[in-house]
């Protein structure tokens, strides 16, 4: 089964508009890990943020924000007042704590932002 | 250096050819990654090396070797590969630590080099 659930595929939003991406996962662990990365076009894949299942505050990072829900298995991503050089693919990852080495990745959510 | 790099960033070689990836960290890190990403598809561990041993080889084809002589580097011997093994081979590494509670490890985030861009012909 798919741990990490990303259900949107492409998003475009015209600069300046906010956005979020939503994030779903699956696990029996009660101690685990959720990342966001994004992936510009040139490809490396850059970390953004991490969070423990047992720190359920929300965070904000300039215009970024996750906002964590255990209770819904949801990590969403929001961008405030979106520009054009947040156009990238954006992946959830969720590493658990009993299955440490493995990384589980969504299909990632595409972002283009218009000018 | 800084961060993690990858060589060659771009490889084209042929079913019958036998190439090799490199990546090195030099962030310090004791835990290096290998991932493949095919377009639509979540990205696919291959391997896994935590203090130069490997940890995790998810079923991946003989035709893919990695080896890990020290804790900074990492390659992917290729050799017959097929025209499906072409995407997008990234290298990631982490510094995983025991917390001391219990054998707790807390796990890190993983950093990520610029990949190669592999095309099988």
């Amino acid at each position: 089964a798919q741990k990490v659930t990303q259900a949107q595929t492409e998003i475009s939003v015209v600069e300046k508009e906010d956005v979020t991406l939503d994030c779903v996962y699956e696990t029996r662990d009660t101690t685990y890990y959720l990342f966001w990365y994004k992936q510009p076009p040139s490809g490396e894949l850059v970390f953004l943020i991490r969070r423990n299942s047992f720190d359920e505050q929300n965070e904000i990072s300039g215009r970024y924000s996750w906002n964590f829900q255990k209770s819904t298995s949801s990590f969403n991503f929001t961008i405030t007042a979106s520009q054009v050089v947040d156009s990238a693919v954006y992946f959830c990852a969720l590493r658990q704590y009993n299955t440490g080495n493995q990384f589980y990745f969504g299909t990632g959510t595409s972002l283009t932002v218009i000018p | 250096e800084t961060g993690v790099t990858q060589t060659p960033r771009h490889l084209v070689m042929g079913m019958t050819n036998k190439k090799s990836l490199k990546c090195e960290q030099h962030l310090g890190h004791n835990a290096m990654y290998w991932y493949k990403q095919s377009a639509k598809k979540p990205l696919e561990l291959m391997f896994v090396y935590s203090l130069e041993e490997r940890v995790e080889n998810n079923s991946v084809p003989s035709r893919f070797s990695p080896e890990c002589p020290n804790s900074s580097h990492l390659f992917l011997h290729l050799h017959t590969l097929q025209p499906e093994d072409s995407a997008l081979y990234l290298c990631a590494s982490s510094q995983d630590r025991l917390t001391g509670l219990a054998g707790g490890v807390s796990y890190n985030e993983q950093f990520f080099g610029p990949g190669t861009r592999l095309t099988v012909l």
